[in-house]
């Protein structure tokens, strides 16, 4: 069984496209996350949810907008997609501040 | 493959020996820290924890190190196999924060 699963692994698409990755965890988990780790590896929070609800919004530009539907999902909506939105799109899940599970990650390709 | 991570620190060590991987923190609020491992093409995956109220706590073949007072963590690997090979982070949160900051990594390299 999957924990954090995310789809899709890889997604290819042009500037200006409307996207969206999906995030589901099962570890019954009440806080999620999204991470984006740039070309040089460096990871850094976007956003966290707890319970549904928006905590953290990490000066995340606003065509980037989540949603939780429920505890167990996370999804991630960008709008009009630029190259430099080009990374790595980690999920992730934790049970209070305790140490997060990630996903497999979404490759997310702008040309 | 993956071009990513080429400005990565490396630590290249000889199958068998210890390694030692160094973080500092800047945060003087930080009260928990984390190692994760990053295996290439998927997530970071958890290695061992420790809060501030510690400054040594071992796992299997792992060992984390905290010192509070210069904002320093490490990560001691025993016997370090190929399968250690993968890029290392520490990550940081305090009391309050939903949210880890990671720091910039290392790549170990394990040579048999």
């Amino acid at each position: 069984d999957t924990a954090v699963s995310q789809t899709p692994k890889y997604l290819v698409t042009q500037m200006g496209n409307d996207k969206s990755i999906k995030c589901e965890q099962n570890l019954g988990h009440d806080t999620m996350y999204w991470y984006k780790q740039d070309s040089k590896k460096f990871l850094k929070i976007m956003f966290s949810y707890n319970n549904k609800e928006l905590i953290i919004n990490e000066t995340v530009p606003n065509r980037f907008s989540p949603k939780s539907p429920d505890k167990a999902h996370l999804n991630l909506h960008i709008n009009s997609l630029e190259l430099g939105d080009s990374a790595v799109y980690f999920c992730a899940s934790s049970q209070g501040e305790g140490e997060a599970f990630f996903g497999q990650g979404t490759r997310l390709t702008v040309v | 493959g993956e071009s990513v991570g080429l400005h990565l620190p490396t630590l290249s060590v000889q199958e068998g020996d210890n390694s030692i991987i160094n973080c500092a923190y800047s945060n003087s609020a930080s009260d928990y820290f984390i190692w994760y491992k990053q295996e290439s093409g998927k997530g970071p995956q958890f290695i061992i924890d420790i809060r501030s109220n510690m400054d040594k706590r071992q796992g299997q073949r792992v060992t984390v190190l905290l010192n509070k007072t210069v904002k320093h963590l490490s990560l001691q690997i025993a016997a370090t196999q190929p399968g250690d090979s993968a890029v290392y982070f520490c990550a940081e949160s305090w009391t309050g924060r939903r949210a880890l900051t990671f720091g910039s990594g290392t790549r170990l390299q394990v040579q048999p």
